[in-house]
């Protein structure tokens, strides 16, 4: 079984304020997905990494997969309330089609 | 492209009682997954179909639950003699089966309630 674990749990900070979240596991992925979700919704998809140490930038979140694929971040620069939400990110290994997702990082961005 | 549906959003149900949800997946999405999110957790698989074909079930999924995709369509998930840990919301994916990582596409689920 492949356990991702994300941390902070929770994270509370105040508009304009730069964060990251992690998500690390003991398992090898060979991809890494970041979804978004919001209050009684579905998660929304933000990223799919795939190659070790790869780099990926959304507008103002940069994701990175780690070297030997078992680790990830998420980096949002300048927080605005919009960017609140659960953050959960969830792996793939060879060419399983089943995702397993940690428990995700929920931020609130406060004006 | 309209998503992914689901109904009912909400269930209210009595312990034991029985209930089924619906989901809609994408039209040309031949991959389609339920999973199950309780608060405070991420997402936890159950069961995966690929066109009308069950090719996996997660042992969370006891011997209540069944899940159909009887024309590789739409799906439902049934749980019989509902218990209180049953309360979770019940979420729907779909994937395109062949597109690079094949990313998942959700529905906004259904929020079951066990009283």
């Amino acid at each position: 079984t492949q356990l991702l674990e994300q941390s902070p749990q929770f994270l509370s900070i105040q508009e304009g304020e730069n964060l990251t979240v992690y998500c690390n596991s003991s398992s090898v992925f060979s991809s890494l997905q970041w979804y978004r979700q919001e209050p009684g919704e579905g998660p929304v998809l933000l990223v799919t990494v795939v190659t070790g140490g790869e780099v990926k930038k959304l507008k103002r979140l940069t994701f990175q997969f780690g070297d030997a694929r078992k680790d990830s971040s998420l980096h949002i620069t300048a927080a605005q309330p919009g960017d609140t939400g659960l953050y959960l990110c969830a792996g793939a290994v060879g060419s399983n089609y089943k995702l397993t997702f940690g428990k995700g990082t929920l931020l609130t961005v406060n004006p | 492209d309209t998503g992914v549906s689901q109904n009912p959003r909400h269930k209210i149900t009595k312990r034991g009682q029985n209930v089924t949800f619906r989901c809609d997946p994408i039209s040309e999405h031949n991959r389609l997954y339920w999973y199950r999110q309780t608060l405070g957790q991420g997402p936890e698989f159950l069961t995966y179909f690929q066109n009308e074909a069950q090719l996996e079930k997660s042992r969370l999924l006891s011997d209540r639950f069944s899940a159909e995709r009887p024309k590789g369509s739409f799906s439902t998930l049934e749980i019989q003699r509902t218990e209180q840990g049953d309360s979770a919301m019940y979420l729907c994916a779909s994937s395109l089966r062949g597109q690079s990582n094949s990313p998942l596409h959700f529905g906004n689920g259904t929020r079951l309630t066990v009283t």
